[in-house]
């Protein structure tokens, strides 16, 4: 069984300063790994993946993520935070032993409140 | 490319009745996966249709159902409502089953 644990549920940061929202998962296979953001009664937006190759992906609206095999994380990072950042943010796992079927294990949500 | 769309966005339904919901995604997309989404149980998996089959399948009671049509188009059918089917419903499409999902905006349905 995959599962994924987002261990904050909520975390603050002042603008202008990096962020990191933790993610760490459990799959029994090599992993997908993804974040989405879900801003209030909205659907999710797609921000990055982890496939294969590079550890560090860099995603939609200056996002970036490091995967970490050895600490199974995969934690979103953005250098500077803006206020419009604030909202609800999903790391999800995909097994991909499971072929090409597209079941998502999500986290908890974190939320983000960046303020001035 | 148009988005994932959904509808109805919003809907009330009294205990016992049934719903369906539908979802057209995005052109192209051959994948369609469905989600709940509630304040206690957070993002579950309901199904996933792939070229009008039943592909993978959640933890949820026989009430919840799903189709595909040859279009692509997908609809859920919930039977014999509870409260606590009072959720988010999302869908999501993909291009190739295991690549990034896309979510839609999601139906409200409230049962009372």
């Amino acid at each position: 069984a995959q599962s994924v644990a987002q261990p904050e549920d909520q975390v603050n940061v002042a603008e202008g300063n990096p962020l990191t929202v933790k993610c760490t998962y459990s799959v029994s296979g090599n992993p997908y790994l993804f974040w989405y953001v879900q801003y209030p009664n909205r659907g999710l937006q797609f921000l990055l993946k982890y496939i294969t190759g590079d550890n560090l992906v860099k995603g939609s609206y200056g996002f970036e993520a490091e995967f970490n095999k050895s600490q199974t994380s995969f934690h979103l990072k953005k250098p500077s935070a803006l206020v419009s950042d604030s909202a609800l943010y999903f790391c999800a796992v995909r097994d991909n032993s499971s072929g090409t079927a597209s079941k998502l294990t999500f986290g908890t949500g974190t939320r983000l409140q960046v303020t001035l | 490319k148009a988005g994932v769309t959904q509808t109805p966005r919003y809907l009330i339904k009294t205990r016992g009745q049934q719903v369906t919901l539908s979802c057209s995604p995005i052109s192209g997309h051959r994948s369609v996966s469905w989600y709940q989404q509630t304040p206690g149980q957070g993002l579950q998996f309901l199904f996933e249709y792939f070229s009008e089959t039943q592909r993978n399948k959640g933890n949820f009671p026989g009430r919840f159902s799903g189709r595909q049509f040859s279009n692509s188009r997908s609809e859920m059918n919930v039977s014999t409502l509870e409260l606590g089917d009072s959720a988010l419903y999302l869908c999501a499409s993909s291009a190739l089953g295991g690549g990034e999902q896309y979510f839609g905006p999601g139906t409200r349905l409230t049962v009372t």
